[in-house]
């Protein structure tokens, strides 16, 4: 089946720490994205990618990177410089721009 | 203004009975409309695209109103598994990226 894959489900993160979110899909779309929910909030756009080897901000970027070396992965790294990390994380992939979104299951991320 | 706003909530209703929600959107050069519904602690799933003609799923319509810039959704014949969040989402005209409304909570109660 296709689909998009997101690991691990649940992550802790120490003080200091980087960690990286892995998203990956076989349903062949050019773009993914990645959101950041916090409890009771909307989702609120990171990065994204339309192409591979070529990514943009989303509006809450800092303190988070991303790459895009192969169109069936998109991986999200949240660095020491993120002071409040603690979320859902989402990965999203589309055909193209403005076309409905399809989600991985998410990544909930805590501080230890 | 936000971009995408939603009423939202909690709207308690019981099984059976019709409810409506509305979203409006700030930018009119909008193409794309969504619904996507969302479980409590899951990931988002998209429900029903909206067309301009308007569009009906089963039980679930979709009407789009450019004029007044607002979208909304009727759910006939609730089920109690219709409870959830129901997320409006517009893309940003011109921008490569769809914004997503805050959600609006439903609950159906037996």
């Amino acid at each position: 089946d296709g689909g998009i894959t997101q690991s691990p489900k649940y992550l802790f993160r120490k003080e200091g720490q980087n960690v990286t979110l892995s998203c990956e899909q076989n349903l062949n779309h050019d773009a993914m994205y990645w959101y950041r929910q916090d409890p009771g909030q909307g989702l609120r756009l990171i990065y994204y990618s339309q192409i591979v080897n070529d990514f943009q901000k989303g509006d809450i970027a800092e303190g988070y990177s991303v790459s895009r070396e192969k169109k069936e992965s998109f991986p999200l790294t949240v660095t020491s410089a993120q002071k409040n990390p603690t979320a859902f994380y989402l990965c999203a992939s589309s055909k193209g721009a403005g076309q409905p979104q399809h989600f991985g299951d998410g990544t909930r991320l805590s501080i230890l | 203004r936000k971009e995408v706003e939603q009423d939202p909530g909690p709207f308690n209703v019981p099984e059976g009975a019709t409810v409506a929600f509305n979203c409006t959107y700030s930018n009119s050069a909008s193409q794309s409309f969504f619904w996507y519904r969302q479980d409590c602690r899951k990931e988002p799933k998209l429900l029903m695209s909206v067309y301009s003609s308007g569009n009906e799923d089963g039980r679930f319509t979709a009407q789009l109103n450019r004029a007044s810039q607002y979208i909304s959704l009727l759910i006939r014949d609730s089920k109690l598994s219709d409870s959830a969040t129901y997320l409006c989402v517009v893309n940003g005209g011109g921008a490569q990226k769809l914004v997503f409304g805050q959600g609006t909570r439903l609950t159906i109660n037996p």
